[in-house]
């Protein structure tokens, strides 16, 4: 199937653990993101990136650090977690730069940190 | 800068009775705007786009959504709803040659047996 995919789809981890999360797409798209959704929905993006390169960096702590190995992956690596970044992360793709075709989602990733 | 507001956080209504979100956009250039899907614990889906041309837009599952410029509105409107629209419905907005999606805060809707 083709599609953006996440793993893992749930992370409970504890205050001060680093953890990762995975995000891989198989519909040769150039672009790649993070998305943030909190406990109330809200969605906002992380970070862009075209080609294996930095676009967006949007005001997010340096404990997030994401990795772009090749154009088809995306990988959110996160430091010393705390309590307030529990939420849902989303991987997303699109097919280049410009938004006009839409954004495709992963299934996404509900951190929990206890 | 651009923005999105969805003015109903929640909306319940019947089965087979239709329904129509509100979404407003601000933007001081053109822009190309979405409708998003979330069922619950899965990702995003794309309902509908609006990139030019006719103002309305049809989508998936019997979703449809007209572009008012005037207005800067882009309501998600079904004339039937069934049991299983129930579902988080987000609209996004970006500016054209842009490559950032701004989402409004959601609506939840509800349809009720």
């Amino acid at each position: 199937d083709t599609a953006v995919s996440q793993t893992p789809k749930y992370l409970v981890t504890q205050m001060g653990n680093d953890k990762s999360i995975k995000c891989e797409q198989n519909l040769g798209h150039d672009t790649m993101y993070w998305y943030k959704q909190d406990s109330k929905k809200f969605l906002k993006i992380m970070f862009s990136y075209n080609n294996k390169e930095l676009i967006i960096n949007e005001t997010v702590p340096n404990r997030f650090s994401p990795k772009s190995p090749d154009k088809a992956h995306l990988n959110l690596h996160i430091n010393s977690l705390e309590l307030g970044d529990s939420a849902v992360y989303f991987c997303a793709s699109s097919q280049d730069l410009n938004s006009n075709y839409g954004y495709t989602f992963g299934s996404g990733t509900r951190l929990t940190v206890v | 800068a651009q923005s999105v507001t969805q003015l109903d956080s929640q909306v319940p209504v019947f089965e087979e009775a239709p329904v129509e979100l509100r979404c407003n956009y601000s933007s001081s250039v053109s822009v190309y705007l979405f409708w998003y899907v979330q069922y619950p614990n899965q990702g995003l889906q794309l309902l509908l786009k609006y990139l030019s041309g006719s103002t309305l837009v049809k989508g998936i599952n019997g979703f449809e959504a007209e572009f008012n410029k005037s207005q800067t509105s882009f309501h998600l409107r079904k004339p039937s709803v069934h049991i299983s629209d129930t579902a988080e419905y987000f609209c996004a907005v970006t500016e054209t040659g842009a490559n950032n999606l701004f989402f409004g805060t959601g609506t939840r809707l509800t349809v009720i047996p």
